[in-house]
């Protein structure tokens, strides 16, 4: 069946360092990739998302490009703050014909950035 | 300003007792979603329904029961037949676009059940 892998967790960095978060993933279709960020408490958010081949995400200068040949969509930012401290999922949705519409999440990863 | 209301935000219930979360949105997103949180394996799915009155089984619905009565409301039952039931359980809703990629969930802020 479909998966997601992340990197495993905790991740911490001190504020303005780079953050890269792996994820690669399993699908018998052709998938759409999606990150979501949960803070503390709280539910959780679309950050960005990609639908095709090469597609490149990005919000909040966060960016991850959907890599068929590798089936990968790692998570990318160039300087992290503290406020981006929360808990990241990757996630998929496989879009064969007439599949289902759930998503498929990993497992998440825990970003702590330190000022 | 639309979104989904999920409550209570904190329950604790005694071995034995059927409890119920709720889930109320006002997006009209047709599609709704029960997930399950447990400290690192992610969210797994329990229910989901695609339109009213009809309702599907996810990877994890033993001990779990749903209803959709109404596009706005998709409750969650935990039942006594759930065996480990102690969770953070989170509603999401989407448009429901057959076979589309952008599909994107929105998600309630989660109801944090402690079984006693």
């Amino acid at each position: 069946g479909d998966s997601v892998t992340q990197m495993e967790g905790p991740v911490t960095l001190s504020e303005e360092a780079f953050l890269t978060i792996n994820c690669t993933y399993t699908a018998t279709g052709y998938p759409s990739l999606f990150w979501y960020v949960q803070y503390p408490g709280e539910g959780l958010q679309l950050l960005l998302k990609a639908t095709k081949a090469d597609d490149k995400g990005s919000n909040k200068g966060f960016e991850a490009t959907y890599r068929k040949e590798t089936t990968s969509f790692h998570l990318e930012k160039g300087s992290v703050q503290v406020s981006d401290s929360a808990v990241y999922f990757c996630a998929l949705r496989d879009n064969v014909q007439g599949g289902s519409e759930k998503l498929v999440f990993g497992k998440g990863t825990k970003l702590t950035v330190n000022p | 300003d639309g979104g989904i209301t999920q409550s209570p935000k904190y329950l604790f219930r005694k071995e034995g007792q059927n409890v119920t979360l709720s889930c109320e949105q006002n997006l009209n997103h047709d599609a709704m979603y029960w997930y399950r949180q447990d400290p690192g394996q992610g969210l797994r799915l329990i229910y989901y329904s695609q339109i009213v009155n009809d309702f599907q089984k996810g990877d994890i619905a033993e001990g779990y029961s749903v209803s959709r009565e109404k596009k706005e409301s998709f409750p969650l039952t935990v039942t006594s037949a759930q065996k480990n039931p102690t969770a953070f359980y989170l509603c999401a809703s989407s448009i429901f676009v057959k076979d589309s990629g952008a599909n994107v969930l929105t998600f309630g802020a989660g109801s944090r059940l402690t079984v006693l």
